[in-house]
């Protein structure tokens, strides 16, 4: 079975701090891809990385850095010094055989 | 480019109305889907188009007719829709399958009295 949680229902924090977003996912698939993506409350899904499972080189774009960690099944998203515009929704999302979103976890940056 | 239109943004209907929604992309993909989405749950995989050809349809009730006319233009056609089908209709594309990024729309969001 193939599977994606996402623990942190919802996390606040103040400007400027830093904060990580945690995924954990299950399969037994030895290819696949792994995803995240944010919503913000316009709507509008923003794909932010792809992540492939021969590829556990972690990745830094700008503000945004991502742990890929296969021993441990998790695929951890931190932003360094968060901004209000990061409030948003973040998705983590696996694709094997099939596509599973995790159930999200709702960000709210306070200024 | 990225980008995924979607019409119209807002939609209210009755039960009994016909209405349809359009979604475009001109990046030259050739899978498109779509997805519903409730509030505060993740997407819902709908219905897949792969080459303008019907590949996957997570069974979705008969109400939804999906139709993919060419490579860019994707339909969903909505007829006899009950009240719990509101929600945020996303629609998506990526360059062939399944395992590329999918780049998704802004959603129609619905809204059945």
């Amino acid at each position: 079975a193939q599977k994606v949680t996402q623990a942190q229902t919802e996390i606040s924090v103040v400007e400027k701090e830093d904060v990580t977003l945690d995924c954990v996912y299950e399969t037994r698939d030895t290819t696949y891809y792994l995803f995240w993506y944010k919503q913000p409350p316009s709507g509008e899904l923003v794909f932010l990385i792809r992540r492939n499972s021969f590829d556990e080189q972690n990745e830094i774009s700008g503000r945004y850095s991502w742990n890929f960690q296969k021993s441990t099944s998790s695929f951890n998203f931190t932003i360094t010094a968060s901004q209000v515009v990061d409030s948003a929704v973040y998705f983590c999302a696996l694709i094997g055989n099939q596509f599973y979103f995790g159930t999200g976890t709702s960000l709210t940056v306070i200024p | 480019d990225t980008e995924v239109t979607q019409t119209p943004k807002h939609l209210v209907m009755g039960m009994t109305n016909k209405k349809s929604l359009k979604c475009e992309q001109h990046m030259g993909h050739r899978a498109m889907y779509w997805y519903k989405q409730k509030a505060k749950k993740p997407p819902e995989l709908m219905f897949v188009y792969s080459y303008e050809k019907l590949s996957i349809n997570e069974s979705v009730p008969s109400r939804f007719s999906p139709e993919c006319p060419n490579s860019s233009l994707l339909n969903l056609h909505l007829h006899a829709l009950q009240p719990e089908d509101s929600a945020l209709y996303l629609c998506a594309s990526s360059k062939v399958g399944f395992v590329e990024t999918q780049y998704f729309g802004p959603g129609t969001r619905l809204l059945v009295l």
